[in-house]
């Protein structure tokens, strides 16, 4: 069965400090994409980060960066310098190929600290 | 323009009303989704349209009727719904390129029901 797995429900951190969310995947499928969304309380999901399964460089976005070990199925999420702005609900997905079904983990709620 | 728009923002309905939801894109995607979404819940998949066609749905009950009436158009109509369908709905569109798993989604900002 395809599974996202996110362990930590809650995180904090210190304003300008760097976050690792973790986020591990399930899938017999080769070829795969995950993703990372950010969800703050008005609700909309914004899309932040993209990384594919035969993509051998780890993603970068900005201060957003994907630590992909293919090996251990883990797509973790680096933030780096974090913001206030940055304290929300993130989303890790994954959406394998040929289909138009992505699958959720159940998030991790961060909080960042002034 | 990089924008999903919904509208309405905010609906309360009781059990006997009928409602729409409308969801709208101008990004050339043809792929288009709607979620549900409880509180502190990864949003759940409905139903997905691709070129205008429904290729996806989640055994969502038939008092959820989604409608594609063209490639930037997407409703979801309401009928007879209870309180427990109160939740923030969701719409999404794609790409559909044939690349793999490139296809990042765009949301909007989502529709809060509440059914009373």
């Amino acid at each position: 069965a395809q599974k996202i797995t996110q362990t930590q429900p809650g995180m904090f951190v210190q304003e300008k400090e760097a976050v690792t969310l973790d986020c591990t995947y399930d899938t017999s499928d080769q070829s795969y994409g995950l993703f990372w969304y950010k969800q703050p309380s008005s609700g909309e999901m914004i899309f932040l980060i993209y990384q594919g399964s035969y993509d051998e460089q780890n993603a970068t976005e900005g201060r957003y960066s994907l630590n992909f070990q293919k090996a251990r199925k883990s797509a973790n999420l680096v933030i780096s310098a974090s913001q206030l702005g940055d304290s929300a609900m993130y989303f890790c997905a994954m959406r394998p190929s040929g289909t138009y079904k992505y699958i959720f983990g159940t998030g991790t709620r961060l909080k960042v600290l002034a | 323009d990089t924008e999903v728009t919904q509208t309405p923002k905010h609906l309360v309905m009781g059990m006997t009303n009928k409602k729409s939801l409308k969801c709208e894109q101008h990004m050339g995607h043809r792929a288009m989704y709607w979620y549900k979404q409880k509180a502190k819940k990864p949003p759940e998949l409905m139903f997905v349209y691709s070129y205008e066609k429904l290729s996806i749905n989640e055994s969502v009950p038939s008092r959820f009727s989604p409608e594609c009436p063209n490639s930037s158009l997407l409703n979801l109509h309401l009928h007879a719904l209870q309180p427990e369908d109160s939740a923030l709905y969701l719409c999404a569109s794609s790409p559909t390129s044939r690349t793999s798993g490139a296809n990042e989604q765009f949301f909007g900002p989502g529709t809060r029901l509440t059914v009373l």
